[in-house]
């Protein structure tokens, strides 16, 4: 079982470059996450998804992009990186909410913006 | 906007019962709640989930008062390898559109 799979797992970016981070899951759930999280600090919910075609902002989505277009795949785009966007970054699914909403998260992407 | 606050830090000694307790004020009611464990470098991973009363699995127990606006997650017999950092998490938003939205955390020291 893969669960959720990210690529890649470490990136260096310079300041201005574009990247996607790719995340998938094959356990045909329906909700998926991207969070961030800086050293020493709590994870923040970048963009979500409630299936395919459907995305909403979380809490700091400014400066990142994602799209929705299988169940399977939920790819982050950072279109001029900044070094403010270095952290880890995480994403996570679940079949629902509530009694179902278990979030099975991918083992993260460090990336580090110079 | 639920929101929840637990306590930063906590310590305890192998053996111990551990009680890390959340405040969430403003859950609203088809929110439940859940409580995930945080090693170093890696996701985080659920422990236990429950909407009230008390909710037991073979890792811990989750206590859930009536009015539901707080929530204590009790470790039993803990040792050094539950050092780690624990988020109570619960839903926001609408019915059937959940936005989780992760706390600050507790970050539990274990010692022998």
């Amino acid at each position: 079982n893969a669960g959720v799979t990210q690529t890649p797992k470490f990136r260096i970016l310079k300041i201005g470059q574009s990247m996607t981070l790719q995340c998938a899951q094959d356990m045909n759930h329906n909700y998926m996450y991207w969070y961030r999280q800086d050293p020493g600090m709590g994870l923040k919910l970048i963009y979500y998804s409630v299936g395919a075609g459907i995305t909403d902002k979380g809490e700091v989505p400014n400066g990142y992009n994602v799209s929705r277009s299988t169940t399977e795949d939920f790819p982050l785009r950072l279109e001029l990186a900044a070094p403010s966007q270095t952290s880890v970054y995480f994403c996570a699914s679940s079949y629902g909410t509530g009694v179902t909403g278990e979030l099975f998260f991918g083992e993260g992407s460090r990336l580090t913006v110079l | 906007l639920a929101k929840t606050t637990q306590p930063i830090s906590m310590d305890s000694y192998e053996g111990q019962e551990v009680n890390i307790t959340c405040s969430h004020n403003n859950i609203a009611t088809n929110d439940y709640i859940t409580w995930y464990q945080q090693f170093p470098s890696q996701g985080p991973r659920f422990i236990i989930q429950g909407y009230k009363t008390k909710v037991t699995n073979e890792v811990a127990s989750l206590f859930i008062p009536a009015d539901r606006k707080s929530s204590t997650l009790s470790l039993p017999r803990v040792s050094l390898s539950d050092t780690a950092v624990y988020y109570c998490l619960v839903g926001e938003g609408n019915t059937g559109f959940q936005k989780l939205v992760f706390g600050t955390g507790t970050r539990l020291l274990v010692s022998p």
